[in-house]
């Protein structure tokens, strides 16, 4: 139980265009999903935590219109980074919190975003 | 500012052996602690959570501690094998910042067949 999956796996997309990434929650109703980013050898940073049907909350230094945080369902929430650059790539972790237990979440599996 | 801090950043052991993961963490106000492992290119898998009120987990060869008082955790790993070669991440969640949690940079960890 508790799988969370993201989707593509790895994306390779070109300056200036824009690319959305998908987390899903497929065994359980998530209220609270988190987006990550991670460099290499780097630590997990927080971008931003979503809620289901209401706006994101971004972390100090994210850019909320670079980053497009969508969380329409309990089971969706998506990630678009909009006219994207080689800064960045990246690998981006989404995690999912069950409905009604904030303090476990459940980490999908990452998504490797290459921007040429 | 609250932070997590893991040493060492590597480290490589021979097969067999048991070993010690250190995490430190600022103000012992915390929620939870919680260890995970990440293979290169991968996600995050959970492997033990330190509620507050509690000392120590363990699963199988695991074993995790936690002294809130000096601000310290380690994860203990018995009879170590070559599958265990992984970066180990330790992070916290303090209760005056919801469910938000402040990962550490992690230690890269390589069992020497």
């Amino acid at each position: 139980g508790a799988v969370v999956s993201q989707h593509p796996s790895w994306v390779i997309c070109k300056s200036g265009t824009s690319v959305k990434i998908e987390c899903r929650s497929l065994d359980f109703q998530a209220t609270t999903m988190f987006w990550y980013r991670q460099f290499p050898k780097q630590s997990l940073m927080l971008m931003a935590t979503s809620n289901e049907g209401s706006k994101a909350t971004y972390e100090q230094g994210v850019e909320k219109d670079k980053f497009l945080i969508n969380h329409a369902s309990l089971t969706l929430s998506t990630l678009t980074v909009t006219s994207a650059h080689p800064e960045d790539s990246s690998f981006y972790i989404c995690s999912a919190s069950p409905s009604g237990i904030s303090y476990e979440q459940y980490f999908g599996p990452g998504t490797r975003l290459t921007v040429t | 500012k609250q932070e997590v801090t893991q040493i060492p950043a590597a480290l490589s052991v021979p097969e067999g052996e048991n070993l010690v993961l250190n995490c430190s963490f600022t103000d012992s106000a915390i929620y939870n602690l919680q260890w995970f492992r990440q293979d290169p290119g991968k996600g995050l898998t959970s492997l033990l959570l330190i509620q507050s009120s509690q000392r120590e987990q363990t699963s199988g060869r695991l074993n995790a501690s936690l002294d809130k008082s000096s601000g310290r955790s380690t994860l203990y790993i018995a009879a170590s094998q070559p599958g265990d070669s992984a970066t180990y991440l330790c992070a916290v969640r303090w209760i005056d910042r919801d469910d938000k949690i402040i990962f550490g940079k992690g230690t890269r960890l390589h069992i020497l067949p």
